[in-house]
């Protein structure tokens, strides 16, 4: 069974940038059988898609965040990131990373982190 | 982009059947996927692909999707399946985009 960890800042300043990890442990974050991903839900909301990252590094994100966001994989480390830029307190919220399975397409996401909190303000 | 409905909420009797909708266009051509989520607790598959339930589910839980609505139905209601519900599909030009339901607070009575 896997395992994921998110790890980074609880508290970050507007127009800052922030940068999340996610550790995964007794699973490899090279299959080719999965993919990996973050989303976010701020304090009393729903659930927001933020992007994923599938197998040979190809990323896709929410059109919404796409000009803010970037996610990189780091398998010496079994780590994948994620960083969001140009903060606003419209950013803060719950930060979860997931995994997810690939059978024809991309399926559901059947493993998540903990989630982190991250608040963004001065 | 594309749109996925749900209700805000849905109360039920313990022992009844809820019933939870996500609406959106042609859904029945896609797989949907739900998530329960308590309190304070990252979210929980339930059901994946329309209809299938991951190990460690109860098939109290089961899914349906046709036309342009999907149904997650919780029979034999219990006080622990109080939680929010989301729906998730996979969208866009290349079925590559990731798009939740707004969710559904599922009150048992």
């Amino acid at each position: 069974q896997p395992q994921l960890q998110e790890s980074g800042p609880g508290l970050v300043k507007p127009s800052e940038t922030l940068s999340l990890t996610c550790t995964v442990s007794g699973g490899s974050i090279s299959g080719s059988s999965y993919y990996w991903g973050w989303i976010r839900q701020p304090p009393g909301k729903g659930l927001e898609w933020i992007g994923t990252v599938f197998h040979g590094g190809s990323t896709y994100y929410n059109p919404s965040l796409k000009s803010r966001v970037s996610i990189s994989v780091d398998t010496s480390k079994n780590q994948f990131s994620l960083k969001l830029t140009s903060l606003t307190a419209a950013d803060t919220s719950i930060y979860y990373c997931a995994r997810g399975q690939i059978i024809v397409g991309p399926s559901a996401m059947n493993y998540w982190g903990q989630g982190t909190l991250v608040i963004v303000s001065s | 982009s594309y749109v996925l409905t749900q209700a805000p909420s849905v109360s039920v009797a313990p022992g009844q059947t809820a019933r939870i909708t996500c609406g959106g266009d042609n859904i029945g051509s896609k797989s949907v996927h739900w998530y329960q989520q308590k309190p304070g607790q990252a979210p929980v598959l339930v059901v994946y692909d329309d209809s299938d339930r991951p190990s460690g589910i109860p098939e109290r839980f089961s899914g349906s999707n046709s036309a342009n609505t999907a149904t997650l139905s919780i029979s034999r209601v219990e006080a622990g399946d109080e939680a929010d519900y989301y729906c998730q599909v996979w969208a866009g030009s290349s079925d590559h985009l990731c798009v939740f339901g707004t969710g559904t607070k599922v009150t048992v009575l």
